[in-house]
């Protein structure tokens, strides 16, 4: 079966501009969750949506946000970039809540804030 | 919080055992592995579960130990294809949030 989709997979954008990134799960998966990777700091949780609802959020200011749609598609947002915003942002599909099930990770949206 | 890999990084030759740790401040409830090559996904490993509970692949094994709060992967006659970054993701009770450390390099050499 196909596997998790995230576009774009690279953007460049400047300081203050936004951005929107898209994940489409696998299909049945009803958990996607989304991580911010640099490099020295690991996986960071941002948010985690299960049949269309937040259901926990990391420790990022209100810039990040997402959604998550009926298909159970998500997207996520970031608002007035910073430099520090530059990362690889990967979306993680799950059949179950993210603390239970085995994750299946995208290849990810690499951003580049200039 | 986020849990504590250790070490950072370790260069094997082939056929050589490597440990890896990883330690949290707080209860955990589970316990998750991944491994990512360069420039791929993360590709799921196993999750361990408080009781004992394991499920994974055939040829990884870890180990979780509850009172100490911390898990450890066990990568027993490395190959070349073993070489990546290992990330534990970590559970505390009641969180439902998956934390992830920064990463354990493992670099096998023929």
């Amino acid at each position: 079966k196909a596997g998790v989709t995230q576009t774009p997979r690279y953007l460049i954008k400047t300081r203050g501009q936004q951005v929107t990134l898209s994940c489409s799960p696998i299909s049945g998966h009803r958990s996607v969750s989304w991580y911010q990777q640099t490099p020295g700091q690991g996986l960071q949780f941002l948010f985690e949506y299960f049949s269309e609802t937040q259901r926990n959020k990391g420790n990022f200011p209100g810039r990040f946000s997402g959604r998550q749609f009926s298909n159970s598609r998500s997207e996520m947002n970031v608002s007035t970039l910073e430099l520090g915003d530059s990362a690889l942002y990967l979306c993680a599909s799950s059949s179950r809540r993210v603390s239970t099930g085995e994750l299946f990770f995208g290849e990810g949206s690499r951003l580049t804030v200039l | 919080q986020q849990p504590v890999q250790s070490p950072q990084a370790v260069i094997l030759r082939e056929g050589e055992d490597a440990v890896i740790n990883c330690s949290s401040s707080k209860a955990l409830y589970s316990v998750h592995w991944y491994r990512q090559k360069h420039g791929e996904a993360p590709v799921f490993l196993m999750i361990l579960l408080k009781g004992g509970e394991q499920k994974g692949h055939e040829k990884i094994s870890a180990s979780f130990n509850e009172k100490k709060q911390q898990s450890s992967l066990y990568l027993t006659a490395s190959q070349l294809s073993y070489s990546g970054t290992y990330f534990c993701g970590t559970e505390w009770g009641g969180s439902e949030k998956l934390v992830f450390g920064k990463g354990t390099k493992l670099t096998v050499n023929p």
